[in-house]
């Protein structure tokens, strides 16, 4: 079974960058990942999907500051300029055979 | 405007019963897979159960394997979480949570609701 790996937490400051990372299990490399935000006290909202070939596919109304690539096993998520209500728990998930699969998730501090 | 409103979290005894409704609009709810996920206070999120389009493939986790029930009723828009033999584990905020494609099965959810509350103690 595929196992997802974040970095439990990540801090950055307003109005920088950061990018957030997603490490797909060996073997599973060519999965698609989606990631999704988690605000204090809130239900998730999903942000988008990314192919290995780190094309991807954004939810609805999701701001341009959020873009996703990949490398290898891995799937990232960048944030551009940092603003206070992007604080907020970030996980990434993928599927397969009709089982939902989520990382640890992301504890961004701006 | 897609809206999910989950319902019939609450307080119950380990060993009890509980079902969980999430009623669905804005979207053709027959069209999609649906989604249960939970998250227990403090922790990340899991996975709980998919059903696909027409309520036929129907996945669970290994936790709740024998003991939740997913079903839905495409006539109400409405998704159901029956669960059976609660224990402490089980105590976590429940989402119910769209899919993004129309399938058979559940890949990723694009829409989720705000949860509802189930509480296992005595």
């Amino acid at each position: 079974q595929v196992v997802l790996t974040q970095s439990p937490s990540a801090s950055a400051s307003l109005g920088a960058s950061v990018k957030l990372t997603c490490t797909l299990s060996s073997g599973h490399s060519s999965y698609v990942v989606a990631w999704h935000q988690q605000q204090p006290e809130k239900g998730p909202r999903y942000l988008m999907k990314i192919n290995s070939d780190g094309s991807h596919t954004k939810g609805d109304g999701i701001s341009d500051r959020f873009t996703g690539s990949s490398s290898g096993a891995e799937r990232y998520l960048t944030i551009s300029s940092l603003q206070s209500e992007d604080e907020a728990d970030y996980y990434c998930q993928t599927w397969g055979s009709g089982i939902l699969v989520f990382g640890g998730g992301t504890k961004l501090t701006v | 405007e897609v809206l999910l409103v989950e319902s019939g979290g609450t307080l119950v005894q380990p060993g009890g019963s509980l079902r969980l409704s999430c009623s669905a609009s804005g979207f053709t709810f027959n069209d999609y897979a649906m989604s249960w996920v939970r998250q227990a206070p403090g922790k990340g999120l899991q996975w709980v159960s998919g059903i696909g389009v027409g309520g036929q493939n129907k996945h669970y986790a290994d936790s709740v394997k024998g003991r939740f029930t997913v079903s839905r009723d495409d006539s109400k828009n409405t998704l159901f979480l029956q669960m059976n033999t609660l224990a402490a584990e089980d105590t976590a905020l429940y989402f119910c949570a769209k899919d993004v494609a129309q399938r058979s099965v559940t890949t990723v959810p694009d829409y989720w609701g705000q949860g509802t509350l189930v509480i296992v103690s005595s």
